[in-house]
């Protein structure tokens, strides 16, 4: 069983449209970070969420960290074929190291023009 | 961000052989880097923890005498693959803790023939 749950796991959609995805725990986590890979290359980190609720934009990506920290999501509005990309969660739990982190399933995203 | 590089980003070699992979933090003291392992279109595998000064810890199921961990300074880990099977080609990632935030490595894609 994943401790993370990442949904969905392969999206294909038209440029401009808008998207959500979705990591889900039952565990607790002391922090969240999100990162997107592109074939051939490592993760790129995109945001890190520490506080229930905390909200982070970063231009057209909002990311939501949950009340009781065990779930994330990310939104992408108006989606361009430069987002393209395999989008990961990750976090560190709440009862685990400190310093290491777990993954979601990660999700395949293809806009396409 | 935090810089890690790895080297080489591409390597092929013969079965029974062995080959090193670095990695280094560029811009920042790591005493913990993370090696990881990814198949195609699939999320990040975990595969060892390096401990600057220590013994590196292994996940379940990783075998610690082919897949071998150094980490003489706060700014360089190797994991090198020993005895080399077509089945150990892959993509190889590592990352490092800056904080309580991981930066990854380009990656190195592993072909065993």
């Amino acid at each position: 069983t994943q401790l993370l749950e990442q949904s969905p796991q392969f999206l294909s959609i038209q440029e401009g449209e808008n998207l959500t995805v979705y990591c889900n725990s039952s565990s607790v986590f002391s922090s969240l970070q999100w990162y997107r890979q592109e074939p051939g290359e490592g993760p790129v980190l995109l945001v890190t969420v520490v506080t229930g609720g905390e909200v982070k934009k970063l231009k057209r990506l909002t990311f939501q960290f949950g009340d009781a920290r065990k779930d994330s999501s990310l939104h992408i509005t108006a989606a361009q074929p430069g987002d393209t990309g395999l989008y990961l969660c990750a976090g560190t739990p709440l009862s685990g190291s400190a310093r290491q982190l777990t993954f979601g399933s990660g999700t395949q995203l293809t806009v396409l023009p | 961000g935090a810089v890690v590089s790895q080297h080489p980003s591409r390597v092929i070699c013969k079965s029974g052989t062995s080959v090193k992979i670095e990695c280094r933090s560029l811009d920042f003291q790591a005493t913990t880097m993370f090696w990881y392992r990814q198949f195609p279109k699939q999320s990040l595998m975990l595969m060892a923890t390096s401990n600057e000064g220590s013994k590196a810890t292994y996940e379940q199921g990783v075998e610690k005498d082919k897949f071998l961990i150094n980490h003489a300074s706060l700014t360089l880990s190797t994991l090198t693959v020993t005895s080399a099977h077509p089945e150990d080609s892959s993509f190889y990632i590592c990352s490092a803790n800056r904080g309580y935030e991981q930066y990854f490595g380009p990656g190195t894609r592993l072909t065993v023939t």
